[in-house]
């Protein structure tokens, strides 16, 4: 079974900030990789597909990256509305998420 | 608009059953797989099962297999989990989502979501 690791597991920025999330595969899973955002209570919400390929309507300061097993997602300058929990998932193999970032106000 | 939503949550007591219901709306059902994910409360995702669109292909977590049968009825646009031996870890919100199909085929990850509903396995 294909593991992914997310780091950090906790994040505390200000609005403004540049923010990565890095994600890591336990054998390469090309770019076969989506990025989520789940809000309290809320469902996950798609962002990213195919390692960098943004879905439709989401902000453009939200960007992936990254092939084989390495990967980020990169949100360019946080606003109120991105602090959430942040979820990576493979699915070159079934799938598996990774265990969560959460961004939280610092 | 596309929808996705899950009814038969509750209380049930350790090694009893509970079946999960999804209905959909706003997109062609038969032809998209679906899937069932959990968040036990506090904790992360995890992919439970997964079936393709004409029922045939089924996928199971180690975690369940054995335990739940996921099926659907694309008559009527809705996706069930049957659930039985549950167990106290079994607890968790359980999502029923949509996997991404084109006329080129299906990958895995989810463009729909529901809003879950709740399982709780406690005496």
């Amino acid at each position: 079974d294909i593991q992914m690791t997310q780091s950090p597991s906790t994040l505390s920025a200000s609005v403004g900030d540049r923010v990565t999330i890095t994600c890591r595969a336990s054998q390469s899973i090309s770019t076969w990789l989506a990025w989520y955002q789940q809000k309290p209570g809320k469902a996950p919400k798609l962002l990213i597909y195919k390692a960098s390929t943004s879905e439709s309507g989401v902000p453009s300061r939200f960007s992936g990256s990254g092939s084989g097993t390495e990967f980020t997602l990169t949100i360019s300058s946080l606003q109120p509305d991105d602090f959430a929990t942040y979820y990576c998932q493979q699915y070159n193999s079934y799938l598996a998420f990774g265990q969560g970032t959460k961004v939280e106000i610092k | 608009e596309v929808q996705l939503l899950e009814s038969g949550g509750g209380l049930v007591q350790p090694g009893g059953s509970l079946r999960l219901s999804c209905a959909a709306s706003g997109f062609t059902f038969s032809s998209n797989a679906m899937s069932w994910v959990r968040q036990a409360p506090g904790k992360g995702l995890e992919w439970v099962s997964t079936l393709g669109g004409s029922g045939l292909s089924k996928y199971y977590a180690d975690s369940v297999q054995g335990r739940f049968t996921i099926s659907r009825d694309n008559s009527k646009n809705t996706l069930y989990l049957q659930m039985s031996s549950l167990r106290a870890e079994d607890t968790a919100i359980y999502y029923c989502a949509k996997i991404y199909c084109s006329s080129t085929g299906c990958h895995w990850y989810f463009d729909v979501w529901g809003r879950g509903t709740l399982v709780t396995v406690s005496s």
